[in-house]
């Protein structure tokens, strides 16, 4: 079954600090991942996007995430953390295999900043 | 540019009562979708529509009905709503192509009572 694992639910990191959340994907055709950020309140904005190619790829906001085949991850980084990243991330997958497309998203992950 | 629009924005119901969530899209998108999510259970599709006149279930449909007569609308209606359909719902939509981002609405918070 088609699924993804984000297993860290709450992560709390240093403001300047390094960052990384962990998605682990489970798809049985050639996946498009995806990670959004959620702050309060809002809806879901997209930070990047990868479909093929250069398994690194850039986003919005100084976030980048390194698409690893072998270990069916997509985690997501970024070297210095600013206050203003605190938000719910979550980690999608989608692409072909009947299912129009559709994404499937994991539970997220809740990132706290302490100053 | 509105993007994808969401009304209302916080709705209470009580028990048995029936209403329409609102989405609309002016991105000329042909692929809409509704999603609930839940604390610690992320987002969950509830029903899809490709195009115009086409729509079909998604992951968690039941007690939910929608419809899509334009391209720009589509509406959730919850029937004879129950507390466990207390959420907060999205609308996204995106363009032609599976690899295209979802854009999404601010959502609605609704309670059952």
């Amino acid at each position: 079954a088609q699924s993804v694992t984000q297993p860290d639910i709450h992560i709390t990191v240093s403001e300047g600090a390094s960052l990384e959340l962990r998605c682990n994907y489970s798809y049985g055709a050639t996946p498009y991942l995806f990670w959004y950020v959620q702050s309060p309140g809002q809806g879901l904005q997209l930070l990047l996007k990868y479909f093929s190619g250069d398994t690194l790829v850039q986003g919005i906001k100084g976030f980048e995430a390194e698409f690893k085949r072998s270990q069916s991850s997509f985690n997501l980084r970024k070297p210095s953390v600013h206050w203003s990243d605190a938000a719910e991330y979550f980690c999608a997958v989608g692409g072909y295999g009947g299912s129009q497309g559709n994404l499937i998203f994991g539970k997220g992950t809740k990132l706290s900043v302490k100053p | 540019n509105a993007g994808v629009t969401q009304t209302p924005k916080f709705q209470v119901l009580k028990t048995g009562q029936s209403m329409t969530l609102q989405c609309a899209q002016d991105m000329n998108h042909e692929y809409m979708s509704w999603y609930r999510q839940d604390p610690g259970m992320g987002l969950r599709l509830i029903h899809y529509s490709v195009g115009a006149g086409i729509t079909d279930q998604g992951e968690v449909p039941n007690g939910y009905n929608v419809s899509r007569s334009t391209t720009e609308d589509f509406p959730l209606r919850l029937l004879s709503a129950a507390p466990s359909q207390t959420s907060v719902y999205f609308c996204a939509s995106r363009r032609d192509g599976i690899n295209s981002p979802l854009h999404f609405g601010n959502g609605t918070r609704l309670t059952v009572t």
